[in-house]
């Protein structure tokens, strides 16, 4: 079973933040958040992941409570491209595969 | 990061029969995965394919119905046999390797429909 809890959909409008939040309550010391997304009719695509520290990058954000036990992926500004699923996955890096979740929808509203 | 070119795109196949996904990474990997995405549902992982050896299937998949080849590090084929309306899904195969350290790659998937 998937480690997270994710809402089910969000909408956010263009040109502002997005924040996809995520629980992960039961998190180990060792495993990291990984975000990935899936835009529709293709293949899920890497964002960004961290450990304890938040972390950014060209896509995203990624802010992870001091108790580790929930974090939030911002897009800073979203567009409509944007429109996807957002998977919120936790895992050991060195572990071999990944279990996805319900995941977020988020749109994007014009 | 390696690049995934997966075929067909998409089929629609009789029931009863049976479809061969091929998947063909640019570079050498250990391991490559199948997932199966159900219409409207997220990814379920179908099987972990390791070259030289038998693939390795999450519980609710079996081997008689999903079975894989992995004849080298670079490609692996997944076969949906014997097919029914419920295998109607998209099959995406995905690598280790990707943006990100121990980020995944995937396939843009075979989008299956069966009638």
């Amino acid at each position: 079973d998937a480690k997270t809890t994710q809402p089910p959909s969000m909408d956010c409008a263009e040109g502002r933040a997005a924040n996809l939040p995520c629980n992960h309550s039961t998190i180990s010391g060792n495993e990291y958040v990984y975000w990935y997304r899936q835009i529709h009719s293709q293949g899920p695509q890497y964002i960004i992941h961290g450990l304890k520290n938040n972390e950014t990058n060209e896509m995203a954000s990624l802010i992870i409570t001091e108790d580790r036990k929930s974090s939030t992926l911002i897009l800073p500004h979203a567009t409509l491209r944007d429109t996807a699923v957002y998977y919120c996955i936790v895992r050991v890096p060195r572990d071999d595969k990944i279990i996805f979740g319900k995941g977020t929808r988020l749109h994007i509203l014009p | 990061s390696a690049v995934i070119s997966q075929k067909p795109s998409r089929d629609i196949c009789q029931r009863g029969t049976s479809l061969t996904i091929q998947c063909q990474v640019d570079s050498q990997v250990t391991m490559m995965f199948w997932y199966r995405q159900q219409p409207g549902q997220s990814l379920t992982l179908i099987a972990t394919a390791n070259q030289g050896s038998e693939a390795t299937y999450e519980s609710g998949f079996v081997i008689d119905k999903f079975p894989i080849s992995r004849p080298n590090l670079t490609f692996s084929t997944l076969t949906v046999s014997n097919m029914s309306p419920e295998d109607s899904s998209i099959y995406l195969c995905s690598v280790r390797g990707g943006e990100g350290r121990y980020g995944y790659t995937f396939g843009s998937g075979t989008r299956l429909t069966v009638v």
